[in-house]
């Protein structure tokens, strides 16, 4: 059984930074891209980044451009979202998900809100 | 970015109907468009991929068509659990998503 489990949210202060990870198992996660997805509160499903399953490449919507940084581990099976310069509109629940090319399976998602 | 414009924004249902839901791109995704649903408190969840390709363990009453701009989901007997949000992404150039489609009890 396809599993995704993140973890690292929480509340931050504007401007600070924060690490979420996404643990997977039940599949070859050496063999798929990743992705981030996340959802403000009330709101729509956004695209936030993807990285190939080697790492050799990465993807970003624009508003994170140079402020987020997504990284795998395959020996760990664990994928990762650093997250710099946050500002109160990176409020939201990300969510994991396996890119191929659809998002296939998605984790249970973590908040994160950005707040003084 | 491609936007995904979906229509309507609530559907209102009864049990038993057969509905369709509309998803437009503002250029040509081929049939790069996938459907996903979400019910309160819960992830999203794939429900066709490819426009029109079925998922294992998504009940025979889903299904979707169209290709280029087009797309629609149609849902042949609406139950009381497809209350949802249905959003369409698009995967031929960095992903977007639609604003979504809330379909609710009339």
């Amino acid at each position: 059984e396809v599993q995704l489990v993140e973890s690292g949210g929480g509340l931050v202060q504007p401007g600070r930074s924060m690490k979420l990870s996404c643990a997977a198992s039940g599949f070859t996660f050496n063999n798929y891209d990743m992705a981030w997805v996340c959802q403000a509160p009330k709101k729509g499903l956004e695209w936030v980044a993807t990285i190939s399953y080697d790492g050799s490449s990465t993807y970003y919507r624009d508003s994170v451009k140079g402020r987020f940084t997504i990284s795998r581990d395959n020996a760990k099976s664990t994928l990762y979202l650093q997250m710099d310069s946050l500002r109160s509109e990176d409020t939201a629940t990300y969510y994991c998900a396996r890119h191929y090319p659809a998002f296939d399976y998605w984790g249970q998602g973590v908040m994160v809100t950005v707040s003084s | 970015d491609v936007v995904l414009t979906q229509s309507p924004a609530t559907l209102s249902v009864t049990p038993g109907e057969r509905i369709s839901l509309s998803c437009r791109a503002s250029e040509s995704v081929d049939t790069y468009l996938h459907w996903y649903q979400q019910k309160p408190n819960e992830s999203p969840r794939l429900l066709i991929k490819y426009a029109s390709q079925s998922i294992s363990g998504i009940p025979s009453r889903f299904s979707g068509s169209g290709s280029g701009t087009d797309f629609t989901l149609s849902i042949n007997g609406v139950e009381l659990e497809d209350l949802s949000i249905y959003y369409c992404q698009q995967g031929n150039s960095l992903p977007t998503f639609g604003s979504g489609t809330k379909l609710e009890i009339k």
